[in-house]
């Protein structure tokens, strides 16, 4: 079973509109969670991290976690051509000190 | 100049060869990882570090080892390169105090063996 489990996609929005991105996780005792977001070819990075159960926002994004059922999501509003990409979640499982990371979901966002 | 450097940025080998994988860092991070990426599988650690005498095994370690020269350098070696090895690696670094929230990436090497 995998760890962290993400829709590969693609997920097709159109400009301006909410793109809501969904992961899940399997080690229930997994403290922190992380999006990363990945252009094409380049390296990923962090957009957001959210500890705590319920909703977190920076900006266009919001993180949410529910941790009674294993699940992490990221929404993007007005979403716009450049959040094009592969978004990737990541969690720090129990005592383990570094993140396993999902497949990623690649997101196109349509002019 | 990039806070995670990588060297070589793409590399073709051949199968067989001896290959090493080099990052460096300006962050000041105690902590340094190597992950691979393939398309489907996502991000996987190879190994990672906590300091200059720690070294652990992540989740793929077989077929490579890994160097700690310094704090701010962390190599990776393909002793026998073999085609399933060809991927995208990235190096990672965090620091103690923020710890896993902390992750910078280097630009990644492309790797081919054939």
């Amino acid at each position: 079973q995998k760890e962290v489990e993400q829709n590969s996609g693609p997920l097709s929005v159109p400009e301006g509109a909410i793109a809501s991105l969904n992961c899940t996780y399997s080690d229930r005792g997994s403290q922190s969670f992380f999006w990363y977001r990945q252009y094409s070819g380049k390296s990923p990075e962090l957009i957001m991290f959210i500890y705590s159960n319920g909703d977190k926002e920076d900006g266009r994004f919001t993180a949410q976690l529910n941790k009674a059922s294993q699940y992490v999501s990221l929404l993007i509003r007005d979403s716009q051509p450049s959040d094009s990409a592969t978004y990737l979640c990541a969690v720090d499982q129990t005592g383990a000190n570094n993140l396993f990371f999902g497949t990623g979901t690649r997101l196109t966002v349509i002019p | 100049d990039a806070d995670v450097t990588q060297t070589p940025r793409n590399r073709i080998t051949k199968t067989g060869k001896r290959i090493m994988l080099e990052c460096s860092q300006t962050k000041g991070h105690d902590r340094m990882y190597w992950y691979r990426q393939d398309p489907g599988l996502g991000l996987r650690l190879i190994y990672y570090s906590f300091d200059v005498k720690d070294i652990n095994k992540g989740e793929i370690s077989d077929g490579y080892s890994v160097s700690r020269q310094a704090q701010a350098k962390f190599s990776l070696s393909l002793e026998s390169a073999i085609p399933n090895q060809t991927a995208l690696y990235f190096c990672a670094t965090s620091d103690q105090t923020s710890g896993t929230s902390g992750y910078t990436f280097g630009s990644g090497t492309r790797l081919t063996v054939v």
